[in-house]
């Protein structure tokens, strides 16, 4: 069974860092990765997504890393904003037509 | 297209009330996920519906959750009856697939309060 666990569970940054956002999943077999943004009270809005075949997406400040055999992704945050406040998750799925896999996200706070 | 539509937005109601939350996902997704946010366990996938067909349903907790895609452009999720351990947000997902990247865009959420 998919299990994915994002660490840290909450981060607090000052403005202007560069940061990164840790994910790990068991099964190395995904068919695609995702990053999503959750703010309070609000549904889930993806960032980057990037298929098992591809080691990098970036958009933006936003660039994320994929390795499969290592069972690790990272979402890298640069110069970041008080704007950038909110929950990240990743997610995986197996296949294409399975669902995704969530980790319980971390929680970032940019401090002004 | 104005997205992933749920309603209500929040619900509050009574232990042993039946709750039916309704969800209307983006024309021309062919799939639609229900999901139900807690601090406890995250984000966990209850059903979803291929071309309006449950494909995976083992993420339901209970008999007492049950859930309808009656047709392409509308889907329910019933509790009958309610407890408190439901209170929780719900999100419906919908995409398109078969094609690749695919991603899932998510409605709003309902916010489900059970006294």
């Amino acid at each position: 069974k998919q299990e994915v666990t994002q660490i840290p569970a909450a981060l607090s940054v000052p403005e202007g860092e560069n940061l990164v956002l840790n994910c790990s999943f068991t099964d190395s077999a995904i068919y695609n990765l995702q990053w999503f943004r959750q703010d309070p009270g609000k549904g889930l809005t993806s960032l980057l997504l990037i298929q098992s075949s591809q080691r990098e997406q970036t958009s933006g400040r936003l660039n994320a890393s994929l390795d499969k055999s290592s069972g690790r992704s990272t979402l890298y945050i640069a110069a970041s904003q008080p704007g950038d406040s909110a929950t990240y998750l990743c997610a995986v799925t197996n296949s294409g037509n399975t669902p995704l896999v969530f980790g319980k996200g971390t929680r970032l706070s940019v401090i002004a | 297209d104005a997205g992933v539509i749920q309603s209500p937005r929040h619900e509050v109601t009574e232990m042993g009330q039946e709750v039916t939350l309704r969800c209307k996902p983006i024309s021309g997704h062919n799939s639609l996920f229900w999901y139900r946010q807690t601090m406890m366990r995250g984000l966990e996938l209850l059903i979803y519906f291929n071309n309006n067909v449950p494909i995976d349903d083992s993420g339901m907790p209970e008999d007492r959750f049950s859930a309808k895609m009656p047709n392409a452009s509308f889907s329910t999720l019933k509790i009958q009856p309610s407890e408190p351990r439901d209170s929780a947000v719900y999100f419906c997902a919908s995409s398109l697939q078969g094609l690749a990247p695919d991603t899932q865009y998510f409605g709003p959420g309902t916010r489900l309060t059970v006294l």
